[in-house]
């Protein structure tokens, strides 16, 4: 059974830095890409940042292009996003994705002084 | 970014009945591989999205197949032939043709 659990979420001030961790199981995580999904204020969804089996091939949604940077550890089976000088804005629910398919049960970030 | 424009963002429907919701994209989401990258979601209240359809028709496996999704080029449906209590929960279509990935804005499906 696929599992994929978040961690890392919590209260940060804006021009803060959070590392959200993705623990994945039940797979061979080295065959597929990943992505990191957001669901803000509205159940607005929004697919923030995405990479490939071996990391060769990242991509990020513009508002978060610059200051996120998505990462995987295959040794580990484990999928990471750094955030950086985060902003009001990037308060979401924040789920790891499996190949388009799978979801965690996310973590939350709150972005306030 | 490719803009997905769901209608309608609000749908009662009485247990039973059929329900239908429209997806549409701003651009083609015909890929260069011949493939079209249209999926939809379901989200129950208080849970994860769900994966209900892939390639615009292919059902996930364990997906009842009261479910259906249909559509091409830009525009996109997806069916439930007789709604069920449990269908209660948001929509949402999404295109992975383009990068950004992007989502429709939900439809919420509630029981008259």
């Amino acid at each position: 059974e696929v599992q994929l659990v978040e961690s890392g979420g919590g209260l940060v001030r804006p021009g803060g830095s959070l590392r959200l961790s993705c623990a994945a199981s039940g797979f061979t995580f080295s065959n597929y890409w990943m992505s990191w999904v957001r669901q803000g204020p509205g159940n607005r969804l929004e697919w923030a940042a995405h990479i490939n089996q071996d990391g060769s091939d990242i991509y990020y949604v513009d508002s978060v292009k610059g200051r996120f940077t998505i990462s995987r550890d295959n040794a580990k089976n484990s999928l990471f996003l750094e955030m950086n000088n985060v902003r009001s804005e990037d308060t979401a629910v924040y789920f790891c994705m499996k190949e388009g398919r799978e979801w965690g049960q996310g973590t939350l970030v709150t972005v306030s002084s | 970014d490719v803009v997905m424009t769901q209608s309608p963002l609000s749908l009662p429907v009485t247990l039973g009945q059929p329900a239908s919701i429209s997806c549409r994209s701003s651009q083609s989401l015909v890929h260069s591989d011949g493939n079209t990258y249209l999926s939809w979601f379901q989200q129950r209240p208080g849970q994860s999205p769900r994966r209900l359809i892939y390639k615009v028709s292919n059902r996930d496996s364990g997906v009842p197949d009261r479910f259906s999704g249909s559509g091409s080029g830009t525009d996109f449906t997806l069916k439930i032939s007789r709604v069920e209590a449990e269908d209660v929960g948001i929509y949402y279509c999404v295109q992975c043709t383009h990068w950004p990935h992007t989502f429709g804005q939900g439809t919420k499906l509630e029981i008259k």
